[in-house]
C-alpha cells in the first residue's frame, strides 16, 4: 500500500459525459501528478500540481483539467468523453516537486463505451 | 522531442537467472531518471531514481547504471524470482520552468520470469 488513494476503482460511463477522478495523496506530499495508461500505449504524464498550484505539463487535452484543492487532494475532470479515453488512470504523490520519488496510487479505470 | 526507447521489448528467462534491461533516452534539459516496476493492472513501483552525477544506484536485487554522455541506462536483476515477473519501465524528467518534473515515460520491457 502506497498511501495514495483513488477513487472510484472503476468507472463505466458513455461518450460526451464528464467524469471526476479523485486522489489523496500521501501524508505530508506535497505535489501530485496525474498519467494516463492506455492498453496500446506506456504510461502517458499529463500535469503535476505542487502545494495547490500548477508545475509542469505533459500530454494533457484541453477536454481534461485538473486542480488540487487547499488540503492537497486533487481532482482530475475529464468532459465530452470519448471511446479512446478509456484508460487507467493514475495518481502519485511526492514530498516535493523535484526530484522526489514518487508514489502511486492504484488507479482508476475508466471505461468509455 | 524527448524520447525514452527501452529494450528488449519483452524477455523470457530461468528463476535464478540474471538479466539486463536497456533505455536510452533524448531528453533534455536531464534532471533525473528512474526505474519503476509494475504489475499488471497495478500503480508502479519506484525502484531507483539517479541524477546526472550519480552512474549506479542498487535497490536490493536491483541495480541501476547511468551513463549521462551516453544518454544510456541499464537495469540489471539478480538471481531472478518468480515475484520478478512484471514490466519494468525507465523514466527521465527534464527540468521545466517553475521547477517541476516533466517526465517521459519508456514503454517498459515485460520480464516473465519461469521456472
Amino acid at each position: 500500500d502506497s498511501g495514495v488513494t483513488q477513487t472510484p476503482k472503476h468507472l463505466i460511463t458513455a461518450t460526451g459525459q464528464r467524469v471526476t477522478l479523485r486522489c489523496s495523496p500521501r501524508s505530508g506530499d506535497l505535489s501530485v501528478y496525474w498519467y494516463q495508461q492506455s492498453l496500446d500505449q506506456g504510461l502517458q504524464f499529463l500535469i503535476q500540481y505542487y502545494n495547490g498550484e500548477e508545475r509542469a505539463k505533459g500530454n494533457i487535452l484541453e477536454r481534461f483539467s485538473a486542480q488540487q484543492f487547499p488540503d492537497l487532494h486533487s481532482e482530475l475532470n475529464l468532459s465530452s468523453l470519448e471511446l479512446g479515453d478509456s484508460a487507467l488512470y493514475f495518481c502519485a504523490s511526492s514530498v516535493g516537486a523535484f526530484p522526489d520519488t514518487q508514489y502511486f496510487g492504484p488507479g482508476t479505470r475508466l471505461t468509455v463505451l | 522531442k524527448n524520447q525514452v526507447e527501452q529494450s528488449p521489448q519483452s524477455l523470457i528467462i530461468l528463476e535464478g537467472k540474471n538479466c539486463t534491461l536497456q533505455c536510452n533516452y533524448t531528453v533534455s534539459p536531464f534532471s533525473n531518471l528512474r526505474w519503476y516496476k509494475q504489475d499488471t493492472g497495478r500503480g508502479p513501483v519506484s525502484l531507483t531514481i539517479m541524477t546526472f552525477s550519480e552512474n549506479t544506484k542498487s535497490n536490493g536485487r536491483y541495480t541501476a547504471t547511468l551513463d549521462a554522455d551516453t544518454k544510456q541506462s541499464s537495469l540489471h536483476i539478480t538471481a531472478s524470482q518468480l515475484s520478478d515477473s512484471a514490466s519494468y519501465i525507465c523514466v527521465v524528467s527534464a527540468l521545466v520552468t517553475g521547477g517541476g518534473n516533466k517526465l517521459t515515460f519508456g514503454t517498459g520491457t515485460q520480464l516473465k520470469v519461469e521456472l
